[in-house]
């Protein structure tokens, strides 16, 4: 079964409107997460790793201020696209590995079913 | 040059065929390889996972990895139509599980 939960699992919604999806593990703690994004017909780019209790690491040019993420608690991460216009629409993904030694876990990367945004 | 080539597809096949699924890379550094089949507008799903250079096999699925080579492969045996989906292979360096690297993927649908 299903060990990360992602939700909502599609949205639409007009330019400009600010949308938060949220990441649980379920089972088991996950003191990082991480976020990737996917256009059609091509790889997973991470975005960010999400840390629990802690600022976000991101990656090379993504926006910091544009992708918000809250780890607040060891099962739940949130991104949140803030200002959402039409090239940020796009499949986000999240995944998780257990461990209680993540990410220094030599567990694999589990993912959620991805939420796929469309902005208007 | 990209450091992980996965073999772009698509790849089409009849119900029972044996499906080879490849990538090479160039980091010598990888150390964990994992297989993951991705089904439209889902999420990856984790198939295989292994560690250094060695066969896996789990049912119908059988990972090998050639790190002399830089050469991973994923093998399907009696291939169903069920297994249709985008195959992504992925590989990491050490322990931090969210600095893996992604090949492009493989499409493969098999045919009833």
């Amino acid at each position: 079964g299903a060990v990360v939960s992602q939700h909502p699992s599609w949205v639409i919604c007009k330019s400009g409107t600010s949308v938060k999806i949220e990441c649980r593990s379920l089972d088991f703690q996950a003191t990082t997460m991480f976020w990737y994004r996917q256009f059609p017909k091509q790889s997973l780019m991470l975005m960010a790793t999400s840390n629990e209790g802690s600022k976000a690491t991101y990656e090379q040019g993504v926006e910091k201020d544009k992708f918000l993420i809250n780890h607040a608690s060891l099962t739940l991460s949130t991104l949140t696209v803030t200002s959402a216009h039409p090239e940020d629409s796009s499949f986000y993904i999240c995944s998780a590995s257990w461990g209680a030694l993540a990410p220094h876990s030599n567990q694999p990367q589990h993912f959620g079913d991805g939420t796929r945004l469309s902005i208007l | 040059q990209k450091e992980v080539e996965q073999d772009p597809g698509p790849l089409s096949v009849p119900e029972g065929a044996i499906v080879s699924l490849n990538c090479t890379y160039s980091n010598s550094a990888f150390q964990y390889f994992m297989w993951y089949r991705q089904y439209s507008r889902k999420g990856p799903e984790l198939l295989m996972y292994t560690y250094s250079s060695g066969n896996k096999e789990d049912g119908r699925f059988t990972a090998q990895v050639d790190k002399s080579s830089k050469y991973i492969s994923l093998f399907i045996r009696d291939s169903q139509p069920s297994d249709s989906a985008t195959y992504l292979c992925a590989m990491r360096r050490g322990t931090n599980a969210g600095k893996s690297t992604f090949g492009d993927g493989t499409t493969l649908t098999v045919k009833p």
